[in-house]
């Protein structure tokens, strides 16, 4: 299986300012065939599923705000936010799909700080 | 808009069978480009793909190893709906159950998901 490990485990960050957390898996990703990260980010808020955020490692879902991008190939990729706004507290788990068992990793939980 | 309602109960006995259904509203279980998912969600386990069924030329099934042994997914065309089931269930099993469509890309469409308990 490959294994998916998320930094860090929580981010505290001001209204306005940068967020940024990591995921890395434990081999890669990339599909030599379609030159496609199969990896994506998910926003989960209490109560509710998990949330399509970017796909391919760097699309953005239809309608997502653009302050949200993703970024990385291989095995290292990167979620950004670029000016955290209150409704972006949640926790955000990467997801690979390249190959069955897909895998999440364990969630960076983001707060206002 | 694709949307997903599942069904089933929440309290399951130790060593019973664990029982869900994921109904589709805006696409169709045969969809030649779809699968159908069931992933679970817990504290200790955090979020874990347990498997899937889709339509190619015929239906085929993937199952996580960690379930294979007491998992089945089976579609069901007349209903345009799928189930899993997992057996011999055991406190550990307890979590949020979600269904999901694997779209174009990955994960796009989720159920509400479903709390079950695993005790007596």
């Amino acid at each position: 299986d490959i294994v998916m490990t998320q930094s860090p485990e929580s981010l505290a960050v001001s209204l306005g300012e940068r967020a940024t957390f990591n995921c890395k898996s434990s081999q890669s990703v990339l599909y030599s065939s379609d030159n496609k990260n199969y990896l994506a980010w998910y926003q989960q808020k209490p109560g509710q599923p998990p949330k399509l955020l970017i796909y391919w490692a760097s699309t953005r879902e239809s309608g997502l705000p653009d302050r949200f991008s993703g970024s990385g190939s291989g095995t290292d990729f990167t979620l950004t936010i670029s000016s955290l706004q209150a409704e972006d507290v949640a926790v955000y788990y990467c997801l690979q799909y390249y190959s069955t068992p897909w895998t999440f990793g364990q969630g960076t939980k983001v707060e206002i700080k | 808009q694709v949307q997903l309602q599942q069904s089933g109960p929440g309290l399951v006995k130790p060593s019973q069978t664990l029982s869900l259904t994921c109904a589709i509203s805006g696409d169709s279980v045969s969809s030649n480009s779809a699968t159908w998912n069931w992933i679970r969600q817990s504290p200790s386990r955090g979020l874990e793909w347990l498997g899937r069924t889709y339509l190619r030329s015929k239906w085929y099934n993937d199952y996580a190893p960690s379930v294979r042994s007491r998992i089945t997914i089976n579609p069901d065309t007349s209903k345009n709906q799928f189930s899993l089931q997992l057996n011999f269930v055991s406190p550990e099993d307890t979590a949020v159950y979600y269904c999901a469509r694997r779209g174009a890309a990955t994960l796009d469409y989720w159920g509400q998901g479903t709390l079950v308990t695993v005790s007596s």
